[in-house]
C-alpha cells in the first residue's frame, strides 16, 4: 500500500522555466514532508522540508507547498537549471519518528539547456 | 562533510548464497537504516537501528537480518539470496530519531541475484 505517490515518473522543462513536481499522500497522520534529490551513482540528498503547521516553505530557488485538505504537496523550482536534472523523491512521516518515513517512487526531472 | 559509504557499488550473487552488505558512517550518528529501492515503489525500509546491538524491523524485513556491533557500522545480511531480492540497496544514517533529523544516504549497492 503506497501511502505516498508521485504520479509523474518523468518531467522535462526548459532551462529558466518553472519545474513543478507533485506528490500525493493518503495517511492523514503524516506531519512532516520532505523532498530528496538523487543524482546517478549517488545516494539521495535532503533538499527541503515542511511541517504540517505550514503551507509553504522556501529555500532559494526551491519552494514546497503543502495542501493538507487535499493531501497534496508540490515542489517548485524557479528558475530551473540543467544541474537540477535528477530524480526527486517525496517523503512523509509522523513528526516524532523518522523510522516511519514513506517515500514516493520518484520523478525524473530533465532540464534542457 | 558527512559521509556514508557502502562496501560495493555492484554485486552479483547466486541464488542461495549468503550475502553481506556493509555500511559505514563517519558522523557518530545514533540511527542507521537499510532501504531497498525498486522501480515504481520508491524506498522501502527493511531494518533500522537506534543503537549498537539494537535493531527494529521495518516494512519488509522478511529474508533479511542485520547486525550492528559498532556504532559506525550497520550490516545487512541476506541469509539465502533469492532472485526477488535483486534490487538497489541504500543505507542511511541520522543523528537522532525525530523526523527533522536529516537522513544521510550512501551511494547504494545494486545487487543482482542470478
Amino acid at each position: 500500500d503506497q501511502q505516498v505517490k508521485q504520479n509523474s515518473p518523468s518531467l522535462s522543462v526548459q532551462e529558466g522555466r518553472i519545474s513543478i513536481l507533485n506528490c500525493d499522500y493518503t495517511n492523514s497522520m503524516f506531519d512532516y514532508f520532505l523532498w530528496y534529490k538523487k543524482y546517478p551513482a549517488e545516494g539521495p540528498t535532503f533538499l527541503i522540508s515542511i511541517s504540517s503547521i505550514k503551507d509553504k516553505n522556501e529555500d532559494g530557488r526551491f519552494t514546497v507547498f503543502l495542501n493538507k485538505s487535499a493531501k497534496h504537496l508540490s515542489l517548485h523550482i524557479v528558475p530551473s537549471q540543467p544541474g537540477d536534472s535528477a530524480v526527486y523523491f517525496c517523503a512523509a512521516s509522523g513528526f516524532y519518528n523518522n523510522n516511519d518515513m514513506r517515500f514516493g517512487a520518484g520523478t525524473r526531472l530533465t532540464v534542457k539547456p | 562533510d558527512v559521509k556514508v559509504t557502502q562496501s560495493s557499488r555492484y554485486l552479483v550473487k547466486r541464488t542461495g548464497e549468503k550475502v553481506f552488505l556493509e555500511c559505514v558512517q563517519d558522523m557518530d550518528h545514533e540511527n542507521m537504516f537499510w532501504y531497498r529501492q525498486d522501480p515504481g515503489l520508491g524506498l522501502r525500509l527493511i531494518y533500522f537501528s537506534y543503537d549498537v546491538k539494537m535493531k527494529e524491523k521495518g516494512d519488509i524485513p522478511e529474508g533479511y537480518s542485520v547486525s550492528r556491533e559498532k556504532k559506525e557500522r550497520f550490516s545487512l545480511i541476506l541469509e539465502s539470496a533469492s532472485t526477488n531480492q535483486t534490487s538497489m540497496y541504500l543505507c542511511a544514517s541520522s543523528l537522532w530519531r525525530t523526523s527533522t533529523d536529516t537522513q544521510y544516504f550512501g551511494p547504494g549497492t545494486r545487487l543482482t541475484v542470478l
